[in-house]
């Protein structure tokens, strides 16, 4: 089954940016979606598609893709901004989802 | 705004089956696809699988294959997802999630149920 390669941690200053990135090989084919998670709380989707943002995501977030690599990209990180962040994807036979293992980040 | 409500807490036995429910309100059911999605205890997101009600298809992940069964019931505008030969590492917190797109069995989860925790216990 297809799998997505996250970073498990990094840490950004507070105001500084940030880029967390999602490897694998049906990305090459399919967007990743983004999903930041606070504790105890259900994900929440922050950009899906090409790059796009659900109403209320502030625009310091913003997502791209190279090759076999998604990126998400916080500008200007804000101290609400520390959460865990997955990506997705539709899997490579485009029938199932694969989630990243997540990207803890801390704003120091 | 659709809401995904869920149902409570459980408590299972190893060996035994865990159904959960997930109710829409406030919007289109048929038409949006109901994946589930779980979360062991300081562990990763994990996609389970899905079902479009409108077409009554389902797919789920190989790991789940032979212990997963989703059904949905347009009626109550209800999915359910049911687990079977639970162990103790099913123990997780499950999700309810619709996509943005209709009629696609995809991700980009827009909308999700809060969550309910399933405790496998002897």
């Amino acid at each position: 089954s297809a799998e997505l390669t996250q970073a498990p941690a990094v840490s950004v200053a507070l105001g500084q940016t940030v880029r967390i990135t999602c490897q694998g090989d049906s990305l090459r084919n399919f967007y990743a979606s983004w999903y930041q998670q606070k504790p105890g709380q259900a994900p929440v989707l922050v950009i899906y598609g090409k790059d796009n943002r659900p109403s209320g995501i502030p625009d310091r977030f913003s997502g791209s893709r190279s090759g076999d690599t998604a990126a998400l990209t916080i500008t200007g990180a804000q101290a609400e901004d520390e959460a865990d962040y997955y990506c997705d994807s539709r899997d490579s036979s485009g029938d199932t989802v694969v989630f990243g293992g997540g990207t803890k980040v801390t704003v120091l | 705004q659709v809401q995904l409500v869920q149902s409570g807490a459980e408590v299972a036995k190893p060996g035994s089956s865990v159904k959960v429910s997930c109710k829409a309100s406030g919007g289109t059911f048929s038409s949006y696809a109901i994946t589930w999605v779980r979360q062991a205890p300081g562990q990763g997101l994990e996609w389970m699988g899905g079902i479009i009600p409108v077409f009554d298809t389902t797919d789920y992940a190989q790991k789940f294959q032979g212990r997963i069964t989703i059904t949905a019931d347009k009626s109550t505008n209800t999915a359910y997802m049911v687990l079977s030969s639970l162990r103790y590492e099913d123990t997780a917190v499950y999700y309810c999630a619709r996509p943005l797109s209709q009629l696609l069995l995809t991700n980009s989860f827009n909308i999700w149920g809060l969550g309910t925790l399933v405790i496998v216990s002897s």
